[in-house]
């Protein structure tokens, strides 16, 4: 199964300030997603990054708050932008092994928006 | 979008005891996965199940898929420490040919040692 590494692991962050989150993938792979998971609670897609296309986003995130880049089959970068304290979130990265197949995840991102 | 239930929330257990998470859906799946996410930890896959009825075991850990394909469980026997966090169902939410994934709302599991 791929190992997906991600970075930063945790930061806090001052409001009005942007973040970008970097997840690289130990083999190339069709899709990566990002979700958010706030502490004790379920995880919530934001969008599905594909190679050579525009993200797809999730009904409530838009582009202009969480702008996502896909260059590559291995990297994808999440960046939160204009952070409010209701961004305090774990952000987490995941890889699919193609339709209907298992993801696997990165280490996640604590975001503290202070 | 479907939307898979799963109960309990939470789930108390003294080592030992056995321990059950259920997952529901309105709608028949094309396929189940289930994840286990320990404390401070990410996701990890612990199986998938295709086959209407389907079983499949780790070692104490013992999977099901409905027959109609509306329902899925996860049963633990003997419970240990080491079984402690929370347990996700995860299913395509597009049916067959999806490459997303929706998560039930899990099940946090604590082992009273």
């Amino acid at each position: 199964s791929a190992v997906i590494s991600q970075k930063p692991s945790r930061d806090i962050c001052q409001r009005g300030t942007s973040l970008t989150i970097q997840c690289q993938v130990d083999s190339q792979v069709t899709m990566m997603f990002w979700y958010r998971q706030q502490p004790g609670q379920s995880l919530t897609l934001i969008a599905t990054a594909n190679q050579g296309s525009e993200a797809t986003y999730e009904s409530g995130f838009v582009i202009d708050k969480f702008p996502i880049s896909r260059p590559n089959l291995t990297f994808s970068t999440l960046t939160v932008s204009n952070m409010s304290p209701e961004d305090s979130s774990i952000y987490l990265c995941s890889a699919g092994e193609g339709a209907n197949q298992p993801q696997h995840f990165g280490d996640g991102t604590r975001l503290s928006i202070l | 979008g479907q939307q898979v239930m799963q109960i309990p929330q939470y789930q108390h257990v003294q080592e030992g005891e056995d321990f059950t998470t259920y997952c529901n859906s309105s709608t028949t799946l094309s396929n189940i996965q289930w994840y286990k996410q320990r404390p401070g930890g990410h996701p990890v896959f612990l199986i998938q199940l295709v086959k209407s009825g389907e079983v499949k075991k780790q070692k104490r850990l013992t999977f099901q898929f409905g027959e109609a394909k509306k329902n899925s469980s996860l049963h633990i026997t003997a419970t240990q420490t080491t079984d402690v966090g929370t347990y996700f169902c995860a299913a395509p939410p597009g049916g067959a040919g999806s490459y997303q994934l929706t998560f039930g709302k899990g099940t946090k599991l604590s082992v009273i040692p």
